[in-house]
């Protein structure tokens, strides 16, 4: 069964810099979605992305993010200056063209800042 | 995305049906039935979903109500590996998904 799968499954940065997390939805999905979840709390909706634009994106989506399809088959997270409360597991989703169909997530990266 | 309420938790011995369920009363018409659970920290992963016909797949059954304002999940005969927090869901596919405080439910050896 196809998946979504998501690279690399932990990352460490240093506060201040740039990491980009990255994920390969499924391939006949066109919506594509990032969501984080803190330790311990629940699984908070960022981005949602179609037609290589945002669709919706919440409060926390803010200048330091931002997300890029860059080719036929991967879809980026970036976060511009990681902040020590940008800890947190990251889970990329995708979902196919008919709106009747559900979301399917990766295992997710757990990204550690320092 | 129409308001649910489920349980906060459940336990459910091994080998037994789970039958978790959820109120969705103010789903629009056209709005389908979502479950998905998360085990521990792993990914939300999908198990079903119906929009007012019961369904059955490899994981679970949903059965929806007539009037469409709850639902149960049921898995049919539970494992330790079921143990999770259950999220049920109502609203379109592709739409943002809103994950609350769930079910948590414990299947007890």
């Amino acid at each position: 069964e196809p998946e979504v799968t998501q690279t690399p499954s932990h990352q460490v940065t240093q506060m201040g810099q740039e990491v980009i997390l990255r994920c390969v939805p499924i391939s006949n999905h066109l919506y594509f979605y990032w969501y984080r979840q803190i330790l311990g709390q629940k699984v908070e909706f960022l981005v949602s992305f179609y037609n290589n634009e945002i669709s919706e994106k919440s409060e926390i989506f803010d200048d330091q993010f931002s997300v890029e399809r860059p080719d036929g088959s991967n879809f980026t997270l970036k976060i511009r200056s990681t902040k020590l409360e940008d800890s947190a597991m990251y889970f990329c989703a995708s979902s196919a063209i008919d709106s009747r169909k559900p979301q399917h997530f990766g295992d997710g990266t757990r990204l550690s800042i320092l | 995305d129409a308001k649910t309420t489920q349980p906060t938790s459940m336990d459910c011995a091994e080998g037994r049906a789970a039958n978790l369920p959820c109120n969705h009363s103010t789903i629009s018409g056209n709005e389908y039935v979502y479950w998905y659970r998360q085990i521990h920290s792993q990914g939300p992963q999908y198990i079903i979903h119906g929009l007012k016909n019961n369904e059955t797949n490899e994981m679970a059954s949903l059965i929806i109500t007539e009037d469409r304002k709850s639902s149960t999940l049921i898995l049919p005969h539970a494992t330790l590996r079921d143990t999770a927090v259950y999220y049920c869901r109502s609203n379109f596919g592709n739409e943002k998904l809103t994950f609350g405080t769930g079910t948590r439910l414990t299947i007890i050896p």
